[in-house]
């Protein structure tokens, strides 16, 4: 199931500068669009969500961008904190019961 | 803040044997879930259970899996032959709504890692 595909494993930012985490996905179907940030040996934490109708959704450091039309979002940290180092799934929701994660790509954040 | 907890944090069982993993979801949430995540994969969909009926399932929930409210409080997964290929982290979730038009996000719990021996 390749729905949602987070191409990069891996990212490395210095602290202070921007994060972009980048999310593909293949079906128009989806209504939702969530981040989630891990931390070893814990849950996913909700981070921040976007509806398929908006292209653009801010929450403090934390912006998310929808373009429909690449089937691409976005998340961008800025500015960048050692704390954010975790792994960042990429979620989807039909708008059913059903979420679909990616791969994740983890962000290592350099003091 | 209220949180969703699942026990046991690890769980050891021989290959062929039956296993319950439990989870407390938050106390207003309506909406259940179980997830798990193969060491070094994605996570992965599994089930999702709402007014003590299953709402949608994933190809990998199959007849060897089942989940269940036995009470107002917990919300358990159980797989009745356990094979190697079950080892994994599994993760509890909760919400508050679900379905068209909602978006209530989903909180997890810390995940039970299972070891199939």
């Amino acid at each position: 199931d390749q729905q949602v595909k987070q191409n990069s494993p891996s990212l490395s930012v210095q602290e202070g500068r921007i994060s972009i985490l980048n999310c593909d996905y293949t079906n128009s179907m989806f209504d939702y669009f969530l981040w989630y940030k891990k931390y070893p040996a814990e849950g996913p934490t909700f981070l921040i969500s976007i509806s398929s109708i908006k292209d653009k959704n801010e929450d403090g450091r934390f912006t998310v961008f929808l373009n429909k039309s690449a089937k691409h979002l976005s998340l961008h940290i800025v500015p960048s904190q050692p704390g954010d180092s975790a792994v960042y799934f990429c979620a989807a929701d039909t708008g059913g019961f059903k979420t679909i994660f990616g791969a994740g790509t983890r962000l290592f954040v350099k003091a | 803040e209220p949180e969703v907890t699942q026990t046991p944090s690890h769980q050891v069982t021989q290959m062929g044997q039956e296993v319950i993993l439990r989870c407390v979801p938050i106390s207003n949430h309506l909406y259940f879930y179980w997830y798990r995540q193969i060491l070094g994969q994605k996570v992965e969909f599994l089930v999702s259970f709402y007014n003590n009926e299953i709402s949608e399932k994933s190809e990998i929930f199959d007849d060897q899996f089942s989940v269940e409210r036995p009470d107002g409080s917990n919300f358990t997964l159980k797989i009745r032959s356990t094979k190697l290929e079950d080892s994994a982290m599994y993760f509890c979730a909760s919400s508050e709504a679900s379905g068209p038009g909602s978006n209530q996000p989903q909180h997890f719990g810390d995940g039970t890692r299972l070891s199939i021996l």
